[in-house]
């Protein structure tokens, strides 16, 4: 079965850290762009970065820069977020989401998040 | 960056309705808008990309339209197993920016 598979979440006090993990199987990994979202219990989801196929091409939200770092293998089919000074507020479950691309008579066009992982959760508190 | 406001936050609706979700940009994101819906505990699933390209193994009951700004989400006839939470998502420009969600729940 086609899948994205998060581990390394878990409880860490603030100022700590943490590296997640996505593993991809049955999932065409390595052409594509691939990207972390996270989501705090009952809110919204909320990006967090993106890393091209290569790993030369990296974006991160404002709030995250500085703090997480996004990275990728693609000899190991696998996505990691290295999350260093924890807060409370990063209290959530992350996911790791692949992007995907049509093709339209304009050319190819990416888009994101056709796949998802399962989620790992992350708790900050002391 | 760009806002995304869903509207409405939350709605309840019975079987078989017509159910109709807006997300507006705070400035012009051409067609760079997705669909998505979570069911609880479960990660999210994307339903439309595009604007109004159905995600394939999707119900042809779900919807999508518009672009540059104004976008709607549309349910034709809802189903039990639609009842769940939607965001829209634009990825025309960094920092990708989901709506807030739109709650779907049972009348």
């Amino acid at each position: 079965e086609a899948q994205l598979a998060e581990s390394g979440g878990g409880l860490v006090q603030p100022g700590g850290s943490l590296r997640l993990s996505c593993a991809a199987s049955g999932v065409t990994f390595s052409p594509f762009n691939m990207n972390w979202v996270r989501q705090a219990p009952g809110k919204g989801l909320e990006w967090l970065a993106s890393i091209s196929s290569s790993g030369s091409t990296i974006q991160y939200a404002d709030f995250v820069k500085g703090r997480f770092t996004i990275s990728r293998d693609n000899a190991k089919n696998s996505l990691y977020l290295q999350l260093d000074s924890l807060r409370a507020e990063d209290t959530a479950t992350y996911y790791c989401a692949r992007d995907s691309y049509y093709f339209d008579s304009s050319g190819y066009h990416g888009v994101p998040f056709d796949y998802w992982g399962q989620g790992t959760l992350v708790t900050v508190s002391s | 960056d760009i806002q995304m406001t869903q509207s409405p936050s939350s709605l309840s609706a019975s079987v078989g309705e017509r159910v109709t979700i807006t997300c507006r940009a705070s400035q012009d994101v051409r067609n760079d808008l997705g669909w998505f819906q979570q069911k609880p505990g479960k990660a999210p699933k994307r339903l439309i990309y595009a604007a109004s390209s159905l995600q394939s193994g999707v119900p042809s009951r779900f919807s999508g339209s518009g672009s540059g700004t104004e976008f709607t989400l549309t349910i034709s006839s809802l189903q039990p197993e639609d009842f769940a939470t939607y965001y829209c998502l634009q990825h025309n420009s960094y920092p990708r920016t989901f709506g807030q969600g739109t709650k779907v729940e049972i009348k």
